[in-house]
């Protein structure tokens, strides 16, 4: 079956680090992914979309790549600060948009 | 920005009950889904409706579920009778144009338990 799957339950890092979130899909091959942010009690807030021909994508601190070939995505938020604290959902989209479980991102000072 | 809205944001129901979880998309977005967020689990695809008429439904939208556009604004959320089970976050979106490559914009939620 189609999976899209995010490896790190939890990542915690210290403010200014970069913080790296892996996305990894399985038996498909998306034309886009997708990169929602999360915060607790509330509905995911879409950041980023990358498409299969582009290896990169930014918007100011944060950037996504994505390869085919390993069939992975990585998101990337640099000099992270304690505000970046959330749930960051990758998200796969076939005839509907369907998330991964989310990696939950703790930056402390 | 404009806003999806969702009301109530909680919920709480009997067993056997219907509820009823409304929405209201943004006013030029054609396509409109519900998801729903079990707690600490992962955000979960139920339906999406375009043109009045559900074009996909995952195997957890059964027969207790229904959608509805009952007017120009709203978007509802319909299950017939409660189960314990149904404990979740819903979450209502929307999309323009329904596209692959196109974002979705989510409500805040309408947290709905069921005793």
């Amino acid at each position: 079956s189609q999976k899209i799957e995010q490896n790190s339950e939890a990542l915690n890092i210290q403010e200014g680090k970069t913080a790296t979130l892996t996305c990894n899909y399985t038996n498909y091959s998306p034309a886009y992914l997708q990169w929602y942010r999360q915060d607790p009690g509330r509905g995911p807030v879409f950041l980023l979309l990358i498409r299969e021909n582009e290896k990169e994508k930014r918007k100011e601190r944060l950037k996504v790549t994505f390869d085919t070939t390993l069939k992975q995505s990585l998101f990337h938020i640099t000099a992270s600060q304690p505000a970046d604290s959330a749930t960051y959902l990758c998200a796969r989209v076939t005839d509907k948009l369907i998330f991964g479980t989310g990696t939950r991102l703790q930056v402390f000072p | 920005e404009p806003e999806v809205t969702q009301t109530p944001s909680h919920q709480v129901t009997q067993m056997g009950q219907e509820v009823i979880l409304r929405c209201v998309p943004i006013s030029n977005h054609l396509y409109f889904y519900w998801y729903r967020q079990i707690l600490g689990q992962k955000v979960e695809f139920l339906v999406s409706f375009y043109n009045n008429e559900i074009s996909e439904k995952s195997e957890i939208f059964d027969d207790q579920f229904s959608v509805e556009r009952p007017d120009g604004s709203n978007f509802t959320l319909k299950i017939r009778s409660t189960k314990l089970e149904d404990s979740a976050m819903y979450f209502c979106a929307s999309s323009e144009e329904g596209r692959d490559n196109e974002k979705l914009f989510f409500g805040s939620g309408t947290q709905l338990s069921v005793l």
